[in-house]
């Protein structure tokens, strides 16, 4: 699985949007980015995935560059609970599901 | 919601004694992993089972973690020796069969072990 870099923090005003910065420049054609966040002292939650194109559901959006050597996670009204640390991952969509997790980002959101 | 189980939640074992862990994953999900974090870095791969097999330990300390899935169902992770390194969040994930098309890994809680 290819390697991720992210930000370690970022800081958000509530109610605004976060967005999530994510590098995978060796990423290979069949990979996909999938993004987990983990809030304090539980498990990593998933939340998106996507391969090409940009992708939304209910939790957020993933806009995925041309050439797909970078990717951004879009929090669109951020609130208190989303305060968490954001795992971008990336990895082949078969196979099972050997995760690799870097350090992730920390966000922080404020009143 | 289905949920994948472990416990304990939390444990507090001496050093040099035995330590197991015990997860249940989503029904009907066939993949289950056990990983390893250590406060303040992300989630470290410990062993991967497809049923009842071992598809991937290389990242597991053989001489005193063992892990076993013997119906493919539920799962342990036992640590015998504990050793003070070994505090951390042990936390158990599981998946549908490889090739579906919602891959995804669902967490549980975590067990939080703390060696004294």
């Amino acid at each position: 699985d290819a390697k991720t870099t992210q930000p370690p923090s970022m800081d958000c005003a509530e109610g605004r949007a976060a967005n999530l910065p994510c590098n995978h420049s060796t990423i290979s054609g069949n990979e996909y980015v999938y993004w987990y966040r983990q809030i304090h002292s539980q498990g990593p939650q998933y939340i998106i995935h996507g391969l090409k194109n940009n992708e939304t559901n209910e939790m957020a959006s993933l806009i995925i560059t041309e050439d797909r050597k970078s990717s951004t996670l879009i929090l669109p009204h951020a609130t208190l609970r989303d305060t968490a640390v954001y795992y971008c991952i990336v990895r082949v969509n078969t196979g099972g599901f050997k995760t690799i997790f870097g350090a992730g980002t920390r966000l922080f959101v404020k009143a | 919601e289905a949920e994948v189980a472990q416990s304990p939640r939390y444990k507090i074992t001496e050093k040099s004694q035995a330590v197991a862990f015990w997860c249940d994953p989503i029904s009907g999900h066939a993949t289950l992993y056990w990983y390893r974090q250590i406060l303040g870095q992300g989630p470290e791969l410990l062993v991967q089972f497809q049923d009842e097999s071992v598809v991937d330990d290389s990242q597991l300390p053989k001489d005193r973690f063992s892990a076993e899935r013997l119906k493919g169902v539920d799962s342990t992770l036992k640590i015998q020796p504990a050793e003070l390194g070994d505090s951390a969040m042990y936390l158990c994930a599981s998946s549908p069969s490889p090739g579906q098309a919602n891959t995804e890994a669902f967490f549980g809680q975590g067990t939080r072990l703390t060696v004294v």
